[in-house]
């Protein structure tokens, strides 16, 4: 069974540019999550999504962060323009469960340097 | 806000000796789930357990739970050099909202 894939692996961009990230979910599972997580920290909820529908995007930074989840399975996740407070790991991870509290599998995650 | 709080923040052992991360947290939960980072690569689940279970065990992982001092303990037997990585508790809470990781701790077993 294929896992969680991510890309790109790396991205190193300029500040003010923007920025693009993609994820595919493990088949058959309908909830999919967004997380940063920076050097030396856990991971951050950006924003969950059940089904293509985003139920919790309250710790998304909504003024240059978006993300969308086509037909309820592939997402992306934009940062336009990008900070230097954005270098990060953009993790994506899917569950089985509805609801926020299932397992999770984690891709192995976008890094992020905004120079 | 991370929830759960892991201590120690770093943990060194030799290869064949028992490993012991605890984990805090703060508010009721429904479960909390152990994960494992090994450098510059995604979360892998390790073990959940549920508010109602004290313990649970899978392979050389041993977690237990104590709601009444809300704090878990993830044990791992006989370390190996394998083992080495970030270890991460997440609560899940019991208003629903979201799983919240702590802030992990880094365990490096020595061969």
């Amino acid at each position: 069974e294929a896992g969680v894939v991510q890309s790109p692996r790396y991205k190193i961009i300029e500040k003010k540019q923007p920025v693009a990230f993609w994820c595919n979910p493990i088949s058959g599972h309908n909830t999919l999550y967004w997380y940063r997580q920076n050097l030396g920290q856990g991971p951050e909820l950006l924003i969950r999504y059940e089904n293509e529908e985003a139920v919790d995007d309250s710790q998304l930074p909504k003024d240059r962060f978006s993300a969308e989840r086509l037909k309820g399975v592939d997402s992306t996740l934009k940062i336009q323009p990008a900070e230097l407070g954005d270098s990060a790991v953009y993790l994506c991870a899917s569950s089985l469960w509805l609801g926020p509290t299932g397992e999770l599998f984690f891709g192995e995650g976008s890094r992020l340097t905004v120079l | 806000s991370q929830q759960g709080e892991e201590d120690p923040q770093a943990l060194s052992i030799q290869e064949g000796e028992n490993a012991t991360m605890n984990c805090s947290y703060k508010t009721s939960i429904n479960n909390l789930q152990w994960y494992r980072q090994n450098s510059g690569r995604g979360l892998v689940h390790l073990i959940l357990i549920r508010s109602n279970e004290r313990e649970k065990h899978s392979g050389r992982l041993r977690v237990t739970l104590d709601t009444s001092k809300k704090s878990s303990s993830l044990l791992i037997t006989a370390s190996r050099a394998a083992d080495t990585a970030s270890y991460f508790c997440a609560t899940a809470e019991t208003s629903g909202s979201r799983l919240t990781f702590g802030e992990g701790t880094q365990l490096t077993v020595n061969p």
